[in-house]
């Protein structure tokens, strides 16, 4: 299995720019993670689905950031509109049943300018 | 609330044992995972605990005690490879999802 897939690897946008994060889970999994990482703030969970369906959005920071899952195979997460403070690696994860052992993604490095 | 506690940085030296400890407050809890980072690249999966007690995976153990919520991660024969941030990370019933402490920086020296 080629792994969790997102893209782009790379971002850099100006302020007030829409910005759009995508993700392919791995094959077979049932549980989606958007997760950010910040010196500052560590690793934050944003966002989790279940079968496609958001369980957890209780840390998307606020009405500028949306996630979609369509369909088991492709997730999207969305700022709009981005801000300089959003800077940060943005990493997908997906796992089979349970959430100890997730699998992530080789991440998005988001620059807001 | 959840809330995780392990020392900011580690160093050892080479073939040495270290080990990373992290305290826990949680509701509910249910296991603790652990999970190392290279600098620039992604968490991966170590080990977990559900039950108390020490379970070995090569060089790598993790070990749980549910009554004083802490647990810690053994790693033997260090090598250079091995540096790298460790992070302890909590799951609660209800909540299928992880909680990750701040992080351990190890510095593997020769």
């Amino acid at each position: 299995d080629a792994g969790v897939i997102q893209s782009p690897r790379h971002e850099v946008t100006e302020m007030g720019q829409e910005v759009t994060l995508r993700c392919k889970p791995i094959s077979g999994h049932d549980y989606l993670f958007w997760y950010r990482q910040t010196m500052m703030r560590g690793l934050e969970l944003l966002i989790y689905f279940n079968n496609n369906v958001p369980i957890d959005d209780s840390g998307m920071p606020e009405d500028r950031f949306s996630a979609k899952m369509p369909n088991a195979s492709f997730s999207t997460l969305k700022i709009q509109p981005s801000e300089p403070r959003d800077s940060a690696v943005y990493f997908c994860a997906s796992s089979f049943r349970v959430a100890y052992e997730q699998y992530f993604g080789p991440g998005t490095r988001l620059t807001v300018t | 609330g959840q809330s995780l506690e392990q020392p900011s940085e580690v160093t050892a030296v080479e073939g040495a044992i270290v080990q990373i400890n992290c305290t826990y407050q949680t509701s509910g809890f249910y296991g603790l995972s652990w999970y190392q980072q290279h600098d620039g690249g992604a968490p991966t999966f170590l080990s977990y605990n559900a039950l108390d007690g020490l379970e070995e995976t090569g060089r790598f153990s993790s070990f749980l005690s549910r009554s004083d919520s802490y647990g810690y991660l053994l790693l033997q024969e260090l090598q250079m490879k091995d540096s790298a941030s460790y992070f302890c990370a909590v799951t609660s019933t209800g909540r299928r999802a992880l909680t990750f402490g701040s992080g351990t920086r190890l510095q593997v020296q020769p």
